[in-house]
């Protein structure tokens, strides 16, 4: 099993460039979510899914948006990206069930700098 | 809303010392209790969890006591070896998502 993958590992945009993140699971997880990482910042949730053709609001989700049309793949689209955009983007799975106990898997993260 | 908050790093300290990391939370409810590491480069990894009051979890010698009475999941290593240098991030769920803290940064010299 590759566990969490995401494409691409490194990406650099000029602000108003639009590009889409991917994230692809095969441990048939029903939870997934898009976080990013800053500097002093911890990781904050962007967006997340609950299953298949759902998507709901994280802690910081403008500028972004997400779908979720396969159960296994999710993605994180910048419409017209900007320098505050540069991060490092996480993506993570956890299964379904008594969900607050569940472990979220995480991804390798996408380097993303906006110039 | 939740929160977790942690002791600021970097922490520095030799290899065999006793590594103590500070974390308290705020929470309405009653939220199962994370820790996660990040080697440099990668993604994080669930290093220990503790899902209810008294709970201890533990794994590769680190250590966390959920205590509900001052809200801390403080986490303990007798014994750091070079190789758990690394960033470690406690983090809290309640409704199906994570709060992280904003992570503390180990460094151990040989």
């Amino acid at each position: 099993n590759a566990g969490v993958t995401q494409t691409p590992k490194f990406r650099v945009l000029k602000t108003g460039q639009s590009m889409t993140l991917l994230c692809a699971q095969d441990m048939n997880h029903e939870y997934m979510y898009w976080y990013r990482q800053d500097p002093g910042m911890g990781l904050r949730l962007i967006h997340y899914s609950v299953g298949e053709g759902t998507t709901a609001k994280g802690e910081v989700p403008d500028g972004y948006n997400v779908s979720r049309l396969k159960k296994q793949n999710f993605l994180l689209g910048l419409e017209s990206a900007a320098p505050s955009q540069t991060s490092v983007y996480f993506c993570a799975s956890s299964p379904p069930g008594r969900t607050t106990y569940n472990e979220q898997f995480f991804g390798p993260g996408t380097r993303l700098t906006v110039l | 809303g939740n929160s977790v908050t942690q002791m600021e790093g970097p922490v520095t300290l030799s290899e065999e010392a006793f590594l103590t990391i500070n974390c308290t939370y705020t929470a309405t409810g009653y939220p199962s209790l994370f820790w996660y590491v990040q080697y440099p480069g990668e993604g994080l990894q669930l290093l220990l969890k503790a899902t209810k009051a008294d709970d201890k979890g533990s794994n590769k010698g680190f250590e966390a006591t959920y205590r509900k009475e001052t809200t801390s999941f403080h986490l303990e290593k007798g014994s750091v070896q070079v190789s758990d240098s690394a960033v470690y991030f406690c983090a809290l769920n309640e409704y199906s998502t994570l709060t992280f803290g904003k992570g503390t940064m180990l460094l151990v010299s040989p």
